[in-house]
């Protein structure tokens, strides 16, 4: 596709649900990342990607936050018991390479009750 | 870790004045600082970014300015059109990948 995608784009669910959100980054594209975005804050990181590398997992918040891809392919991030603060829009980036521009997704809005 | 500071939270100005958001970053190791736009409900867009081995880079209306001594670097859109109405996220990278990014700034431009 032309540009990043994501599903689903939105998702409501109670609390200590599982969800499990999706990422295909643009075709060619070897980083990709994962930001977190709370209402009227800017993005926090949260994992980032980089070919068969071991992936950076330090903004994950919590050991309910996993991510996983495969090669260079589709990612997921999936949030095991999630609570009221998981509410977030959950943005998926990505970039030729780790040092070019990212680009972003229309994200993920998460809405926990 | 980097901490990024951005002012002001919301800048109002009339159509065809310039506007002018500032940002200061902690960790001296940031080597790349991008610029996004971001309309109500849609994605974060880049619209101009800077590595620390120039000063000042310029597209059309846009440019960014960079301090590197004094840990600062600045939006500037001039002529400013009712479509750069939206929030302004700066962000400063040390590593190559991990952005931090500031908390935004609210731009609106009065016709």
């Amino acid at each position: 596709g032309a540009g990043v995608s994501q599903s689903p784009s939105n998702k409501v669910t109670e609390k200590g649900k599982d969800v499990e959100l999706r990422c295909d980054p643009i075709s060619g594209h070897t980083a990709l990342y994962w930001y977190r975005q709370r209402l009227g804050q800017g993005l926090e990181f949260l994992i980032y990607f980089q070919g068969n590398s071991a992936p950076d997992k330090s903004g994950l918040p919590s050991d309910r936050f996993s991510a996983e891809r495969t090669g260079e392919s589709v990612s997921t991030l999936t949030i095991q018991r999630t609570q009221q603060e998981d509410s977030a829009v959950y943005l998926c980036a990505s970039s030729l390479w780790r040092d070019q521009p990212q680009h972003f997704g229309d994200g993920t809005r998460l809405s926990i009750l | 870790g980097e901490n990024v500071e951005q002012h002001p939270s919301t800048l109002s100005v009339q159509e065809g004045d310039s506007a002018v958001i500032k940002c200061t970053y902690s960790d001296s190791a940031s080597n790349y600082f991008p610029w996004y736009k971001q309309e109500l409900g849609k994605r974060p867009q880049l619209i101009i970014d800077i590595r620390s081995n120039v000063g000042e880079k310029k597209d059309q209306r846009i440019a960014v300015t960079l301090n590197k001594t004094a840990k600062h670097f600045s939006l500037h859109i001039t002529e400013t059109q009712p479509e750069d109405s939206a929030v302004y996220f700066c962000a400063a990278s040390s590593n190559d990948y991990k952005l931090s990014f500031g908390a935004g700034t609210t731009v609106t431009v009065r016709a």
